[in-house]
């Protein structure tokens, strides 16, 4: 099994640009999220889902958007990049919330310039 | 909202030394919590977590921790420091639905 895989690993965009970052898991889990991670700030969720079609607002969620279109796919859409965007992203998935770990793919690097 | 706080960005030990990081917790329910690890260009891994079964937790590579309600807290040891345990470690807390992570602290571990 590959876990959870991320797509791209490194990202270079220019200020106003687009993309689309994409999260891949095959544990057939239900929930799966989007957190971003900055020095001294540890991990911020930015949006999550807890099953197909579904998606919630976590802590950190303006200027970013995510669907959910099928189970083992979480996407996490930048419409207008700003350079306070720049961290790394990291994708995770877990049978349930509550007690259940979660499971981290390896992150993408996005730098917004 | 549950939060945590991880006192000390930073802790340097000797290799053999006694490894101690500290996470405080705040949660309105009874919390699950987690210790995970992140090795340089990874993404984290569970170390252990504490699911209200025994308050002394035994996770991977030697650590544990213990839940201790009365001082909302939830600290990691090793008896022993290695050179591979030198990573960076985050404490959470978890309900239903939300995962709230500390900063994180750096550990190194000195030869």
């Amino acid at each position: 099994n590959a876990g959870v895989t991320q797509t791209p690993k490194f990202r270079v965009l220019k200020t106003g640009q687009s993309m689309t970052l994409l999260c891949a898991q095959d544990m057939n889990h239900e929930y799966m999220y989007w957190y971003r991670q900055d020095p001294g700030m540890g991990l911020r969720l930015i949006h999550y889902s807890v099953g197909e079609g579904t998606t919630a607002k976590g802590e950190v969620p303006d200027g970013y958007n995510v669907s959910r279109l099928k189970k083992q796919n979480f996407l996490l859409g930048l419409e207008s990049a700003a350079p306070s965007q720049t961290s790394v992203y990291f994708c995770a998935s877990s049978p349930r919330g509550g007690p259940y770990e979660q499971y981290f793919g390896p992150g993408t690097r996005l730098t917004v310039t | 909202a549950q939060s945590v706080t991880q006192l000390g960005s930073h802790v340097s030990v000797s290799e053999g030394a006694l490894v101690l990081l500290r996470c405080n917790y705040s949660s309105s329910v009874p919390p699950y919590l987690f210790w995970y690890v992140q090795y340089p260009n990874q993404g984290l891994q569970l170390l252990l977590k504490y699911t209200s079964a025994a308050t002394l937790v035994k996770g991977i590579n030697g650590f544990e921790a213990e839940f201790k309600k009365s001082e909302t807290s939830f600290h990691l040891t090793k008896p022993s420091a290695h050179m591979s345990d030198a990573a960076e470690y985050f404490c959470a807390v978890s309900t239903l639905n939300d995962m709230r992570f500390g900063a994180g602290t750096r550990l190194t571990v000195k030869p």
